[in-house]
């Protein structure tokens, strides 16, 4: 059975750092693509970045040069690693499996069940 | 980063049909998934690629798409799909992703 568990989240000051991790069970998580997606309090879900099986990572601009997404093939689970947080990174955060059908056709068939992020002071 | 623009609400008689769109220029080079979120859960897939059920999903759940614009309809709406509905699609440069506005679909 495939399970995705998220850690790591809490209360943290503006400016502070914090990694998340999302322990993967009934696959390999270096074997797929890996997403994480955010959502504020009371708002919609917004994509923060993905990590090929290759390796290549994308971001999105809102995170770009602070959030670094990694892996540990070891302990098959992946972390997001976020400094210089803010006030409006606050949110749940959830990973996901991206399955890749073919280049037009791919989606995250499954998620975790979330953790929550504030960021205040 | 592309856009991609849903209506925000929609409400559906139960039993009866309801449509949801999602619009944007991405959409006329990749597919749309699209994902049901209720209260204080994680999202679920819905639909993908063509118009693919992922294992579970009842097939009063079905998506299409022409152009900039997928579609997402639930035919005979059940109170149980009363949730929030997202599409999801790369951006313009086909390396980031990026989700809709989101809908909130109501069962009367």
């Amino acid at each position: 059975e495939v399970q995705l568990v998220e850690s790591g989240g809490g209360l943290i000051q503006p400016g502070g750092s914090l990694r998340l991790s999302c322990a993967a069970s009934g696959f390999t998580v270096s074997s797929n693509y890996m997403t994480w997606v955010r959502q504020a309090p009371g708002k919609g879900l917004e994509w923060v970045s993905v990590i090929y099986s290759g390796g290549r990572t994308y971001y999105a601009d809102s995170v770009k040069g602070r959030f670094t997404i990694s892996r540990d093939n070891s302990k098959n689970t992946l972390y997001l690693q976020m400094n210089s947080l803010r006030a409006e990174d606050t949110a749940v955060y959830y990973c996901a499996r991206e399955n890749v059908d073919t280049a037009m056709v791919w989606y995250f068939d499954y998620w975790g069940q979330g953790t929550l992020v504030t960021v205040s002071s | 980063s592309s856009e991609l623009t849903q209506d925000p609400a929609v409400s559906v008689a139960l039993g009866q049909t309801v449509r949801i769109t999602c619009q944007g220029d991405s959409l006329r080079n990749y597919y749309a998934s699209w994902y049901q979120q209720k209260p204080g859960q994680a999202p679920v897939l819905v639909i993908y690629g063509k118009n693919n059920r992922p294992s579970g999903i009842p097939d009063r759940f079905s998506g299409s798409s022409s152009g900039n614009t997928a579609s997402l309809t639930i035919t005979g709406a059940q109170a149980e799909d009363e949730a929030d509905y997202y599409c999801n699609s790369r951006d313009s440069s086909g390396d980031c992703r990026v989700f809709g506005t989101g809908t909130k679909v109501t069962v009367l």
